[in-house]
């Protein structure tokens, strides 16, 4: 149980274009996701907090026209990098967590963006 | 700020070894989940630790929590090699949200 799946594994994409990353809840709902990105040899940074329903809240530093996030249901959140750049490159992870009182995340296996 | 701060960042050791991977944080927090990371992979769950002198243990390896020392320990036992990887510790000191510690990467060597 609490499998937490990522589409698309690995993403190549040029300057100036935007990419959709999904992840879903596939066997529990997940009343919250969280984005987080990953430089090669460092550990995880958390970018966003996504509840259903609600807008997420971005952590600072983390520009929001940039990383738009949308959680519209109980299994599925979704991140958009707009008009992406060689920086946004990275190692991206979601987690969800299976309700409010229970607090263990359970990660997906993460989407490899290239920008060219 | 709250820091987790993991020590060694880096650890060689030989096949068949012991070692311990310490993590320690700066704020009061009774949650603490360690796991693994392979390079290019996302986390794998290795241990869930929810109160003050909780122990777990699985295979090789070995988990403890004391929450008045603010301090995790991961200890490994007779090391193999598929025991290589990146080790996170997180806490979740506000039952909001996950903060990471710096990541130990272990490499055995045969």
């Amino acid at each position: 149980g609490a499998v937490v799946s990522q589409h698309p594994s690995r993403v190549i994409c040029k300057s100036g274009t935007s990419v959709k990353i999904e992840c879903r809840s596939l066997d529990f709902q997940a009343t919250t996701m969280f984005w987080y990105r990953q430089f090669p040899k460092q550990s995880l940074m958390l970018m966003a907090t996504s509840n259903e329903g609600s807008k997420a809240t971005y952590e600072q530093g983390v520009e929001k026209d940039k990383f738009l996030i949308n959680h519209a249901s109980l299994t599925l959140s979704t991140l958009t990098v707009t008009s992406a750049h060689p920086e946004d490159s990275s190692f991206y992870i979601c987690s969800a967590r299976v309700a409010p009182t229970y607090n263990e995340q359970f990660f997906g296996p993460g989407t490899r963006l290239t920008v060219l | 700020e709250l820091k987790v701060e993991q020590n060694p960042l880096f650890l060689s050791m030989q096949e068949g070894k012991n070692y311990t991977i310490y993590c320690n944080y700066s704020t009061t927090s009774d949650r603490l989940y360690w796991y693994r990371q392979d390079p290019g992979k996302s986390l794998e769950s290795l241990f869930v630790l929810l109160s003050n002198g909780a122990v777990k243990q699985e295979g090789r390896l070995m988990a403890s929590l004391d929450t008045k020392a603010r301090l995790s320990t991961l200890h490994i036992t007779a090391a193999v090699h598929d025991l290589s990887a990146t080790y996170f510790c997180a806490v979740d000191p506000y039952g909001n949200q996950f903060y990471f510690g710096t990541g130990t990467s272990l490499t055995v060597i045969p």
